[in-house]
């Protein structure tokens, strides 16, 4: 049984370029997290998402990053024009969530994304 | 406020020492959850426990310990004898019921156990 996947392991980007965040959950688990880790800090949560709805996105910057978790396919975090203070470990987690509380959240593996 | 404090920034120990990793959370809510995740050099996050806030019993892993006491907000985690592959930073998290499951985590403890 295949953990959370996420792609890539590493990304680097010069400034005002764009980033594409991908993540496979689980399977069986349609609620998808994501967290970013900035250096020497802890995770903060960004988005919630099921499949084809943004459940939770009180976390996000609320300019240049989206998020979506179409019917097919992985989730995509995207962060458009980035800068270098978008330079973070980003982590997505799955759960199977079935009643709205906290359950085992599974992590992904990370992308680090480095903005040049 | 909803908020997750880890204290202790740092340990270093020597192996087969005993250590605890201090937890301390905030919330009004009266049902909650807690959790321990630890992220090894590699960078992962490994899931350790989770506890919800009507279970008090303290629980037992192997070397691992978790003391969950409600009336100081506190959920410490102990691990016993240990070892080298337990250097990591180790992080709490406090969830929530009917709040979509987002998790609050603390800053982190970088434990280093050397030999």
């Amino acid at each position: 049984n295949a953990g959370v996947m996420q792609n890539p392991r590493h990304l680097v980007r010069r400034r005002g370029q764009e980033a594409r965040l991908r993540c496979s959950p689980m399977k069986g688990h349609s609620h998808v997290y994501w967290y970013r880790q900035l250096p020497e800090e802890g995770l903060k949560f960004m988005v919630y998402l099921q499949k084809e709805n943004i459940i939770d996105e009180s976390g996000m910057p609320k300019e240049r990053f989206s998020a979506e978790f179409p019917k097919e396919g992985p989730s995509i975090l995207r962060i458009q024009q980035v800068v270098r203070g978008d330079s973070a470990a980003y982590f997505c987690a799955s759960s199977p969530n079935m009643d709205g509380s906290s359950y085992e959240q599974y992590f992904g593996p990370g992308t680090r994304l480095t903005v040049t | 406020a909803q908020k997750v404090t880890q204290a202790q920034t740092e340990i270093s120990v020597v192996e087969k020492e005993d250590v605890t990793l201090d937890c301390v959370y905030e919330t009004r809510d009266t049902t909650y959850y807690l959790f321990w995740y630890k992220q090894p050099p590699s960078g992962e996050l490994v899931f350790l426990i989770r506890r919800n806030s009507f279970d008090e019993q303290n629980e037992i892993s192997g070397r691992y310990s978790w003391n969950f006491q409600k009336s100081t907000s506190s959920f410490n985690f102990t691990i016993t004898a240990s070892q080298v592959v337990d250097s990591a930073v180790y992080f709490c998290a406090l969830g929530f019921y009917n709040q979509g499951g987002k998790l609050i985590f603390g800053q982190g403890t970088e434990l280093s156990v050397k030999p």
